[in-house]
């Protein structure tokens, strides 16, 4: 089944103790996104990969970082939360070549910072 | 990058009725998507429309789009409680093709 995999879904955590969020995706998609989600601001991108080893910011990059070694995974590290990345992220991928854009998400990954 | 804009933020009506949703952007567009959200889950593609097509169908849903007003809709016919989600249009504009994303339409059907 074609599925983008976050992990974990649910943490709790407290600041400045590192951790990461997984995702993977098992449709050799070449493009693969994160967004955070808050309540009444809507889904905003933190960063973006276009292809293996390429990988720029969005709109919300501060705090974050990524990497993209392989294809399928792209997992978002937040080297020190804080309190203000409490969210909701999503991570996504897509296929360019297809010339449609068409995003698929995780399921989401809910993040408590203490 | 821009985002569409979403109108109205938050929509109520009866199971039956049908639901609009309105979506402005800023600038040219490649194609435009409508995805919806339930509530705290992934969102998922509902459908896309071409900067070249003015309307397009897909079940119970239909979309417009209006390049020379920067305006698209998304109706949902015959709305059933299960349609309670948020909607989110997404221009995709530029060489990537990727969509960018709004706050969103909160949609409540009541039974």
């Amino acid at each position: 089944e074609a599925q983008v995999t976050q992990n974990p879904r649910y943490l709790i955590t407290v600041t400045g103790k590192k951790l990461t969020v997984t995702c993977s995706q098992n449709m050799n998609h070449e493009y693969m996104s994160w967004y955070r989600q808050d309540p009444g601001l809507g889904l905003r991108q933190i960063y973006y990969s276009m292809n293996v080893e390429v990988t720029d910011k969005g709109d919300v990059p501060e705090g974050y970082k990524v990497s993209r070694k392989e294809k399928r995974n792209f997992p978002l590290i937040l080297e020190s939360p804080s309190p203000n990345q409490t969210s909701l992220y999503f991570c996504a991928s897509s296929q360019r070549t297809t010339n449609t854009g068409e995003l698929f998400f995780g399921e989401g990954s809910r993040l408590t910072v203490l | 990058s821009q985002q569409g804009e979403e109108d109205p933020q938050a929509l109520s009506i009866q199971e039956g009725e049908n639901a609009t949703m309105n979506c402005s952007y800023k600038t040219s567009i490649n194609n435009l998507q409508w995805y919806r959200q339930n509530s705290g889950r992934g969102l998922v593609h509902l459908i896309l429309i071409r900067s070249n097509e003015r309307e397009k169908h897909s079940g119970r849903l239909r979309v417009t789009l209006d390049t020379s007003k920067k305006s698209s809709s998304l109706l949902i016919t015959a709305s059933r409680a299960a349609d309670t989600a948020s909607y989110f249009c997404a221009p995709a504009s530029g060489g990537s093709y990727i969509p960018t994303f709004g706050r969103g339409t909160s949609l409540i059907v009541h039974p």
